[in-house]
């Protein structure tokens, strides 16, 4: 199975901060990398996929890129309404769908 | 609108078995592949497995493959997970994913692009 790690595990960061988010891959997975956001007691929400397509009604500050085995989640300035979870996905083997083990993103 | 309803919350015993269900609406079911993730108390994200709601193949993880079954309704679009011989560790949030797809230059990719809201499954003796 494909493993992923994503660095930081949290952070803390002001409103209009820039955050960056990190997710490795255990061996290449092309661009088939997957970003979600959850809050606490919501489902997840599909944010980016294919590596830096942005899903449809996510704002614009959130952003996507890599290849191969590093990809990164940047949000350009964050808002109160970012603070969440964020989890990497490869789907690149379809089995298992394997999730990173998340970033927290808190309030400094 | 596209949306996954779930059953509501279940508190089971262990050894016991718990099926959840997930009614999709406002898609056509049998044209989309359905997927489980879990999420333990304080825990991240753990991907079960999918169906095939067209032919109702399944694929598992191995970490669930002997005691999860996952089934489909298509008369009523409804897709049910079933876990069995439950154990405390087994207490999770239960969610239901639609994986959608998009076409690409480089090929298909895929993800899960519609969530239910998730039900709670509390194994307690």
């Amino acid at each position: 199975d494909i493993q992923m790690t994503q660095s930081p595990s949290s952070l803390s960061a002001s409103v209009g901060d820039r955050v960056t988010i990190t997710c490795r891959a255990s061996q290449s997975i092309s661009s088939y990398l997957n970003w979600y956001q959850q809050k606490p007691g919501k489902a997840p929400k599909l944010l980016i996929y294919a590596a830096s397509s942005l899903q449809s009604g996510v704002p614009s500050r959130f952003s996507g890129s890599g290849s191969g085995t590093d990809f990164t989640l940047t949000i350009s300035s964050l808002q109160p309404e970012d603070f969440a979870t964020y989890y990497c996905q490869q789907s690149y083997s379809t089995l298992p769908f394997t999730f990173g083990p998340g970033t927290k993103v808190d309030i400094k | 609108q596209v949306q996954l309803v779930q059953s509501g919350a279940e508190v089971k015993k262990p050894g016991a078995s718990v099926k959840v269900s997930c009614k999709a609406s406002g898609y056509t079911f049998t044209g989309y592949y359905m997927h489980w993730v879990r999420q333990a108390p304080g825990q991240g994200l753990e991907w079960m497995g999918r169906i095939n709601p067209n032919s109702g193949a399944t694929n598992y993880a191995q970490n669930f493959q002997g005691r999860v079954t996952m089934t489909r309704d298509t008369s009523i679009s409804t897709a049910y997970m079933e876990l069995s011989r439950l154990r405390s560790d087994d207490a999770a949030v239960y969610y239901c994913a639609r994986e959608g797809d998009r076409r690409m230059p480089a090929g298909y990719y895929y993800y899960m692009d519609v969530w239910g809201k998730g039900t709670s499954v509390t194994v307690s003796s």
